[in-house]
């Protein structure tokens, strides 16, 4: 799996976006981007996945780079539910979805 | 619909102690299962993962073990724990190919003393 880089946290407003940055400058060509979050004490939850085209669903969008270098999830209106840890992750799309490398991610902060 | 079931919630247990931590998967047949591990304030580490009865692939060294007895069971031993298995641990599962999602359990913290 290629490896990626997050922010360590960031801070958003409630009623506002957050931006989540990530980099994967290592991504190969049939490798996807997914995005996961934990909020605190509970188990992940899967929020989108993409190839090329930006994505967008009832939890966020998701826009990745014409390079494919890097992505970044959008949560539209940001609440306080949403302070969690968000985690970038890229792998095949075939392989075993379980079988993911999660880092650190990035720890969202929602203030109201 | 598809649920899971992993307990206890939190465990504190002696060193030198045995371990068994169970994970149940309902409303689905043939599951890839998978046990993390994840330290204070960090990321996920993989542990086991099973894509059949039997079947228990080990990703780290380490002083547990795993077992699938049925289809939708995955289980997590240890027949002495150390000080270094306090963490919390999460089961998950996903289906053999089409949907790219994994689906965790809410974990169980455990602490060795």
């Amino acid at each position: 799996d290629a490896k990626t880089t997050q922010p360590p946290s960031m801070d958003c407003a409630e009623g506002r976006a957050a931006n989540l940055p990530c980099n994967h400058s290592t991504i190969s060509g049939n490798e996807y981007v997914y995005w996961y979050r934990q909020i605190h004490s509970q188990g992940p939850q899967y929020i989108i996945h993409g190839l090329k085209n930006n994505e967008t669903n009832e939890m966020a969008s998701l826009i990745i780079t014409e390079d494919r270098k890097s992505s970044t999830l959008i949560l539209p209106h940001a609440t306080l539910r949403d302070t969690a840890v968000y985690y970038c992750i890229v792998r095949g799309l075939n392989t075993n979805a379980g079988k993911s490398t999660f880092g650190d991610g990035t720890t969202l902060t929602v203030k109201p | 619909s598809q649920t899971i079931h992993q307990w206890p919630a939190t465990l504190v247990q002696p060193v030198g102690s045995p371990l068994s931590l169970e994970c149940t998967v309902e409303g689905t047949s043939n599951p890839n299962l998978y046990w993390y591990r994840q330290a204070a304030g960090r990321g996920l580490q993989l542990l086991f993962y099973s894509v059949g009865i039997g079947q228990i692939s080990s990703e780290v060294p380490q002083n547990l073990s795993a077992s699938r007895p049925q289809d939708r069971q995955f289980i997590l031993s240890s027949k002495k724990l150390l000080l270094s298995d306090s963490g919390f641990y999460l089961c998950a599962w996903s289906l053999w190919a089409g949907d790219p999602r994994a689906f965790f359990g809410q974990g169980t913290r455990l602490t060795v003393v």
